[in-house]
């Protein structure tokens, strides 16, 4: 099994909603990421988990709260957002971030559209 | 700190033409490259990538790119396109200091013409 897979597809929310993005993963890859993509650009990193342990924030505003449960599930809670938050948002996966030191492929799942109105 | 530049926005060809799609680099430290592509509505998917040893890598795809350090570029190449791979396609950077985090370049819309 080498895919990542996003629920939902899309999603809809108000700007007083609470909702989550869900990710998962069964290649036994120890390091997961959430990005957003604007529509023309190119992905932005946003969070990455390493063994289950936040290792990296992109100064991230505090309405995207990410949670790793486990080494297969990675979530992106969502509350209060803006307008601007409306974007696609990208999970991925890689193998083991303590070995391949910047080499490793990334896997990336096909992505939750969301619209904030 | 690295960076990525991807030159042409839009790159229009013709079925069975061959296409360059450019990409330079800047680092102080030794890099590995990638080239991602992202068909529509999808996610990214790795093309191929560079991490030493020969300059020439082949990829998925009939794609292939050259690891050109003296002139700090990447350019990814294809003999013959055909229509399915009308797609964005993203060159990016990482190092070993950089651990996890590649560093996208903005991104090159191949469109194909009948």
């Amino acid at each position: 099994d080498t895919e990542v897979t996003q629920t939902p597809k899309h999603l809809v929310m108000g700007m007083t909603n609470k909702k989550s993005l869900k990710c998962e993963q069964h290649m036994g890859h120890r390091a997961m990421y959430w990005y957003k993509q604007k529509a023309k650009k190119p992905p932005e990193l946003m969070f990455v988990y390493s063994y289950e342990k936040l290792s990296i924030n992109e100064s991230v505003p505090s309405r995207f709260s990410p949670e790793c449960p486990n080494s297969s599930l990675l979530n992106l809670h969502l509350h209060a957002l803006q307008p601007e938050d409306s974007a696609l948002y990208l999970c991925a996966s890689s193998q083991d971030p303590a070995l391949a030191g910047g080499q490793e492929t990334q896997y990336f799942g096909p992505g939750t559209r969301l619209l904030v109105l | 700190a690295q960076s990525v530049t991807q030159l042409d926005s839009q790159v229009p060809v013709f079925e069975e033409a061959p296409v360059e799609l450019r990409c330079n680099y800047s680092s102080s430290v030794s890099v590995y490259l990638f080239w991602y592509v992202q068909y529509p509505n999808q996610g990214l998917q790795l093309l191929l990538k560079y991490l030493s040893g020969s300059t020439l890598v082949k990829g998925i795809n009939g794609f292939e790119a050259e690891f050109n350090k003296s002139q700090t570029s990447f350019h990814l190449r294809k003999p013959s396109v055909h229509i399915s791979d009308t797609a964005e396609y993203f060159c990016a950077v990482s190092s070993y200091s950089s651990a996890s985090k590649i560093i996208f370049g903005s991104g090159t819309r191949l469109s194909i013409r009948p």
